[in-house]
């Protein structure tokens, strides 16, 4: 079993609409939660970071962590063409060390 | 420059020859990760290096990938007798120590081509 599990996608959703991404993950270990955005033919970049339990907020992004399910989340509001990307979550140990996701590729239809 | 640099951008390999592909990471960065990327299995972690500048630990599949590190901002990954499996994009990743830091910052990686 890995030790972070992404839901596989692909997704593909209207504009508008509201995306749901979501990652399980085994060691307790883990204490820092990121994702990153990954476009064709580029490298992921750091879309979010957070290390506790709860919401975290920027624009039309969420990053949700629930560390006693082992369970974390982005949620993307009023999608639009723009994020259509591959999400890849990843979670560190204290010693800084990722654990990637296999990545879940979104597509948002105009 | 600021960010992550990979060469060559696509590489083109003879099935059983030995590629080796570059990273330059950003200054001050200690932690580098070497990133395997294909369409049928997902992304895995090839080798993972942190402070010291000759150790590396090698990953999944097997012995035949390897990471130098002559200066700590540059990173060599060796692919020893490629398969054609080894058909994939090479992102090389850096991260500074700080606990804050801990996001990495990626190249736009090398797509490997073996035939």
């Amino acid at each position: 079993q890995k030790e972070v599990e992404q839901d596989p996608g692909p997704l593909s959703v209207p504009e508008g609409a509201i995306v749901s991404l979501n990652c399980t993950y085994s060691n307790s270990a883990f204490q820092y939660f990121m994702w990153y955005r990954q476009y064709s033919r580029k490298g992921p970049e750091l879309l979010m970071y957070t290390y506790s339990s709860g919401n975290k907020e920027d624009g039309r992004f969420t990053a949700q962590v629930d560390k006693s399910s082992k369970y974390i989340s982005l949620f993307i509001r009023d999608s639009q063409p723009s994020d259509s990307a591959t999400y890849l979550c990843a979670i560190n140990t204290n010693a800084g060390k990722s654990t990637f996701g296999d990545g879940t590729t979104l597509t948002v239809k105009p | 420059g600021a960010g992550v640099s990979q060469s060559p951008r696509y590489k083109v390999a003879k099935r059983g020859r030995d590629v080796a592909l570059r990273c330059d990471s950003i200054s001050g960065h200690v932690t580098l990760y070497w990133y395997r990327q294909t369409l049928g299995q997902g992304s895995e972690v090839l080798t993972y290096s942190q402070s010291d500048a000759q150790r590396d630990k090698s990953g999944r599949p097997s012995g035949r990938f390897s990471a130098e590190r002559p200066e700590r901002s540059v990173s060599t990954l060796k692919i020893q007798r490629t398969e054609q499996g080894d058909s994939a994009v090479y992102l090389c990743a850096s991260s500074g120590q700080r606990w804050d830091d801990y996001g990495y910052t990626f190249g736009s990686g090398t797509r490997l081509t073996v035939v």
